[in-house]
């Protein structure tokens, strides 16, 4: 089964705080990605990334940026924490949807992040 | 651009009785499809998904979903609504940019 591990389930951090989010997946999958899940806006899409060194903007992409130095491994960096970054970060990655069959997320269990 | 809608926030169904999840979509070329499902504490499980071909998928646990590419739906029906079947639906759209978005959610209530 593919895994896609987050480091943490619950962090808290103070405002001002930079924070490191790391997800590595075990499957060698090239996409990876990063929601944020907050009650009544669904998952949003924060940044993706379709190869090593490679990432793309989400929808939501202000106050966060990433690393990808190695394939498995997918950061999510919080510069300056605010009080309205906290939320659930989920993790997911993927094979590439352009090959047929390909076409699934697999998710990580997700890190309850709260901001004081 | 590229994004999903779901118009109900919250549905509250029977045991037993038929469901209809609905879902819109917005997208420029051939969108891929899913539904996930998430249980309360657990992390998304992929219902069902359609690319191309039969436009009715059929997937886990009962669900099936039909592909309307003229209203630009595809929403999730299960005849017969079990308690297990309580927790948030999402639905979401991608394509050959590998990105894919999801809609805020519908949360399912089943009562005994």
């Amino acid at each position: 089964d593919v895994k896609v591990t987050q480091s943490s389930r619950y962090l808290v951090k103070r405002t001002g705080e930079k924070v490191f989010l790391e997800c590595v997946q075990d499957m060698d999958h090239e996409n990876m990605f990063w929601y944020r899940q907050d009650p009544g806006l669904g998952l949003r899409l924060i940044y993706f990334s379709y190869d090593v060194k490679m990432k793309e903007k989400g929808d939501i992409p202000e106050g966060y940026s990433v690393s990808r130095e190695k394939k498995e491994r997918f950061s999510l960096i919080l510069e300056s924490a605010s009080t309205n970054q906290t939320s659930m970060y989920l993790c997911a990655s993927s094979l590439d949807f352009r090959v047929r069959g390909n076409e699934k997320l697999f998710f990580g269990s997700g890190t309850q992040l709260s901001v004081l | 651009a590229q994004s999903v809608t779901q118009p109900d926030i919250h549905i509250t169904v029977s045991e037993g009785a038929s469901l209809e999840l609905r879902c819109n979509y917005s997208y420029g070329a051939t969108p891929y499809l899913f539904w996930y499902v998430q249980s309360p504490g657990q992390g998304l499980q992929l219902l069902l998904k359609y690319f191309s071909g039969d436009t009715l998928v059929q997937g886990i646990k009962g669900f099936e979903a039909e592909f309307k590419r003229s209203q630009s739906s595809f929403n999730l029906r299960k005849p017969s609504v079990h308690w297990s079947d309580a927790a948030e639906y999402f639905c979401a759209v991608g394509g050959a940019t590998n990105k894919l978005i999801f809609g805020t959610g519908t949360l399912l209530a089943v009562q005994p």
